[in-house]
């Protein structure tokens, strides 16, 4: 059963603290992606890799960091750096390249920090 | 382009009407674009996608239609069900085959 996971989908924790959120895909995807929805907004891209040990800033990656040693991992860590991290965090996957731009998402991780 | 700091549209229609939701996209070398579905609380769902040497393709109760001179897109919908409320995003590949995501419509049924 292919498909992109992320968890959990609920996380709570203190201001200060870093905290990782996981996404896994099994679609042998080679392009993953971190998006940032605050309620009632579009999505906001965060950072994105196209191929392993290799990844890009997007538009709001000022405190957050990623890594990506495995295809099949992208995990997301929100640093104590980052100012209003409570949102609703997607992670997505694709081909890469022209392969294809249709970009699959998780089911999203809350994050509300207080 | 991106929504940042701004709220959604927000679109009623009557259950069993057809919905009409639009989009304009900032790049006239776009060649390939996508709608999106989003359901409250999940991740967005795939729904149609079309390339710009077409300007309308069809699938199952959606239509979308391309309009490659004022840069704009839409998305019908017809006979409009409760199951169909969401959130409805564009987003056109840029130059990195990245997308590039519009606003997003909030679309509301009336029973």
């Amino acid at each position: 059963d292919g498909g992109i996971t992320q968890s959990p989908k609920y996380l709570f924790r203190k201001e200060g603290q870093n905290v990782t959120l996981s996404c896994e895909q099994n679609l042998n995807h080679d392009a993953m992606y971190w998006y940032r929805q605050d309620p009632g907004q579009g999505l906001r891209l965060i950072y994105y890799s196209q191929i392993v040990n290799d990844f890009q800033k997007g538009d709001i990656a000022e405190g957050y960091s990623v890594s990506r040693e495995k295809k099949e991992s992208f995990p997301l860590t929100v640093t104590s750096a980052q100012k209003n991290p409570t949102a609703f965090y997607l992670c997505a996957s694709s081909l890469a390249g022209q392969g294809g731009y249709e970009q699959y998402f998780g089911p999203g991780t809350r994050l509300t920090v207080t | 382009g991106e929504s940042v700091g701004l709220h959604l549209p927000t679109l009623s229609v009557q259950e069993g009407d057809n919905s009409i939701i639009n989009c304009a996209y900032s790049n006239s070398a776009s060649d390939y674009f996508i709608w999106y579905k989003q359901e409250s609380g999940k991740g967005p769902q795939f729904i149609i996608d079309i390339r710009s040497n077409m300007d309308k393709r069809q699938g199952q109760r959606v239509t979308v239609l391309l309009n490659k001179t004022v840069k704009h897109l839409s998305l019908q919908i017809a006979a409009t069900q409760p199951g169909d409320s969401a959130v409805y995003f564009c987003a056109e590949v840029g130059s990195n085959y990245q997308l590039i995501w519009g606003a997003g419509t909030k679309l509301i049924i009336k029973p």
